[in-house]
């Protein structure tokens, strides 16, 4: 199973501030690499995938970068909607796949 | 646009079985490419996929939860279900059902909203 970390745990960052969250692979994922953002009693919206492709809709503040085992979440200039938990996910592995355990954007 | 919502018991005794249903609306569960997956969220902790069914009827699960896992697809009321045999407190989680984007990797851009299923006597 390939296992996902994330960092940090806690990320504090006041608003118009840039936020840069990093998830990392226990192998190769090449760019099969997704993030979704989740907002209390949600369900996730996929933000990210393909390491750097923004899905419909999703603003441009939001960009990912990476490949192989390392991986970037930037958000620009955070908004306080942007303030949630992101997760990020391998989906290289076919047929399963995992996510990571997260990193929460709180108010600094 | 396609949407999900689950359905089922709130609350599950241990060594039962929890059982919930996906109901899908502005789109046919039969038509072709689409992933239709469980994925659960323990208390407070990260997400954990469950299993998922091809419109074909193929299934695949989670290895850790594949002795307890069953998912089938019912076309004629637009639902996919869940069943999850032998719970115990740790099988406590929100419950989503969730749809891939549709291009042929496992990516969920369509959720249900979740359901809380707590297991306790």
């Amino acid at each position: 199973e390939i296992v996902m970390t994330q960092s940090p745990a806690t990320l504090s960052v006041s608003p118009g501030e840039r936020a840069t969250l990093s998830c990392r692979a226990s192998q190769s994922v090449s760019s099969n690499l997704a993030w979704y953002q989740q907002k209390p009693g949600q369900a996730p919206r996929l933000l990210i995938y393909g390491a750097s492709t923004r899905a419909t809709g999703i603003p441009a503040r939001f960009s990912g970068s990476g490949s192989g085992t390392e991986f970037t979440l930037t958000i620009s200039s955070l908004q306080s909607e942007d303030f949630a938990v992101y997760y990020c996910q391998q989906y290289n592995n076919w047929p399963t796949f995992t996510f990571g355990p997260g990193t929460k954007v709180d108010i600094k | 646009q396609v949407q999900l919502q689950e359905s089922g018991p709130g609350l599950v005794k241990p060594s039962q079985t929890l059982s919930l249903t996906c109901t899908v609306s502005g789109g046919s569960i039969s038509s072709g490419g689409y992933y239709w997956s469980w994925i659960r969220q323990h208390p407070g902790k990260g997400l954990e996929w469950i299993g998922y069914i091809y419109y074909s009827g193929s299934t695949y699960y989670n290895p850790s939860l594949k002795s307890r896992v069953t998912i089938s697809v019912d076309t004629s009321k637009n639902q996919f279900s869940l069943k999850l045999s032998s719970v115990t407190a740790a099988d406590t989680a929100v419950y989503y059902c969730a749809r891939d984007l549709g291009i042929g990797e496992l990516l969920y851009g369509y959720w249900g909203q979740g359901t809380l299923v707590t297991v306790s006597s």
